[in-house]
């Protein structure tokens, strides 16, 4: 089974300058979700959709920061203007539809993850 | 409230000696516990889980956790460290009718030969 594809791996930027990062879920899964994880820190939850409807954003900073998942599938997280401080790595995760697998349809996959380097 | 505690920022231990990395949780709901490993320049990959079945659980790599109630603990162990093993593990508490994942700060194990 083919896991969650993120691209790209790594970009850097410069300050106020704007970026998209895309992910692929695994086949099937209805839930999505937007880690954006600091040097040394836990990742911290910026958005989650189901299907294609948004779930929870309330971590998301609405005034730079966007995200769509007009299909119900791929997404994509934008940062339009970035800052010094988003410098982090962006993790994708998909979980399965709750209800089909029990608690087991809660479990989250990762994607490895895009690098961004704001200079 | 929810919360997770991993009680080392930081585990040193030599190849071949037995890994112990200490998770407490805080739930006033039934958890689901997981524990995630992350290498350097990867992405968080699962290492096992508890979903309120048997209370050991075995995961990859030879790593299992038990899940203790009395002690609201789920320590993650492993008979034997291998040099492969150095990386950033979390444990993770999923909670409550939204599920969402609680973090905690993460333990560094350094495996020196």
């Amino acid at each position: 089974e083919a896991g969650v594809a993120q691209s790209p791996r790594y970009k850097i930027i410069e300050k106020r300058q704007s970026v998209a990062f895309w992910c692929n879920p695994i086949s099937g899964h209805a839930t999505l979700y937007w880690y954006q994880q600091i040097l040394g820190q836990g990742p911290k939850l910026l958005i989650q959709f189901q299907n294609n409807g948004v779930v929870d954003d309330s971590q998301l900073p609405k005034d730079r920061f966007s995200a769509e998942r007009l299909k119900g599938v791929d997404s994509t997280l934008k940062i339009q203007p970035a800052k010094l401080e988003d410098s982090a790595v962006y993790l994708c995760a998909s979980s399965f539809v709750p209800g089909l697998a029990g608690e087991e349809g809660y479990i989250q996959y990762f994607g490895a993850g895009t690098r961004l380097s704001v200079l | 409230a929810q919360s997770v505690t991993q009680l080392d920022s930081h585990v040193s231990v030599s190849e071949g000696t037995p890994v112990l990395l200490r998770c407490n949780y805080s739930s006033s709901y039934s958890p689901s516990l997981f524990w995630y490993v992350q290498h350097p320049n990867k992405g968080l990959q699962l290492l096992l889980k508890y979903t309120s079945a048997a209370t050991l659980v075995k995961g990859i790599n030879g790593f299992e956790a038990e899940f203790k109630k009395s002690e609201t603990s789920f320590h993650l162990t492993k008979p034997s460290a291998h040099m492969s093993d150095a990386a950033e593990y979390f444990c993770v508490l999923n909670a409550g009718n939204n599920r969402k994942l609680i973090w905690g700060l993460g333990t560094s194990l350094a495996v020196n030969p």
